[in-house]
């Protein structure tokens, strides 16, 4: 069983600054990390996933997540957020291999952008 | 290539009634899931789909149910509903599992 604990629910930070939004994940076998982020009124989109490899994985709009085995964390962080990045943001593993494709998601963090 | 598709956006009803929810997969992928998010539980996974055979079950009452169809796609049964089965049910489809891609979701008001 795997579990994700987002140590922030929210996180309020002024335009252009950097941020950085906490996961912890437990899991007794090998998983797969993702963010997700969702906007009012609608579904989760991806925003960038660990499969394998480089342990620093980074999406088109500017935010990228590190992977860190040892302090089981995948955290996320922008260096300059805008106010389009208010919403909210979904830490997700499953495990690897296997035909159990379940998700199992951290609370959320909702990150809030004020000019 | 159409995204993950799920009709209909909202649905309102009352106690007692029961309801169908419609999801079509991203062309190709043959597993779909259903999760509910509600703002005291978060996101919970309801259960998965792959080639007509459902593969894994959250911690759900058996008044949750789905069916997966030849061409993939999905629906899933709330019976006899609660005021507590109000939320937000997202579909996912994925093709090898590595990666899950989600629809706008259904928002179901159960008054």
């Amino acid at each position: 069983a795997q579990s994700v604990t987002q140590l922030d629910s929210q996180v309020p930070v002024f335009e252009e600054a950097p941020v950085e939004l906490r996961c912890n994940y437990s899991s007794s076998v090998s998983v797969y990390l993702f963010w997700y982020v969702q906007y009012p009124n609608q579904g989760l989109q991806l925003l960038l996933k660990y499969l394998s490899g480089s342990t620093l994985v980074e999406s088109i709009n500017g935010f990228e997540a590190e992977f860190n085995k040892s302090q089981t964390s995948f955290h996320l962080r922008k260096p300059s957020v805008h106010i389009s990045d208010t919403a909210e943001y979904f830490c997700a593993v499953t495990q690897t291999g296997g035909s159990n494709y379940k998700l199992t998601f951290g609370k959320g963090t909702l990150l809030t952008v004020n000019p | 290539k159409a995204g993950v598709t799920q009709t209909p956006r909202y649905l309102i009803k009352t106690r007692g009634q029961q309801v169908t929810l419609s999801c079509s997969p991203i062309s190709g992928h043959r597993s779909v899931s259903w999760y509910q998010q509600t703002p005291g539980q978060g996101l919970q996974f309801l259960f998965e789909y792959f080639s007509e055979t459902q593969r894994n079950k959250g911690n759900f009452p058996g008044r949750f149910s789905g069916r997966q169809f030849s061409n993939s796609r999905s629906e899933m049964n709330v019976s006899t509903l609660e005021l507590g089965d109000s939320a937000l049910y997202l579909c996912a489809s994925t093709r090898t599992g590595d990666t899950q891609y989600f629809g706008p979701g259904t928002r179901l008001t159960v008054l």
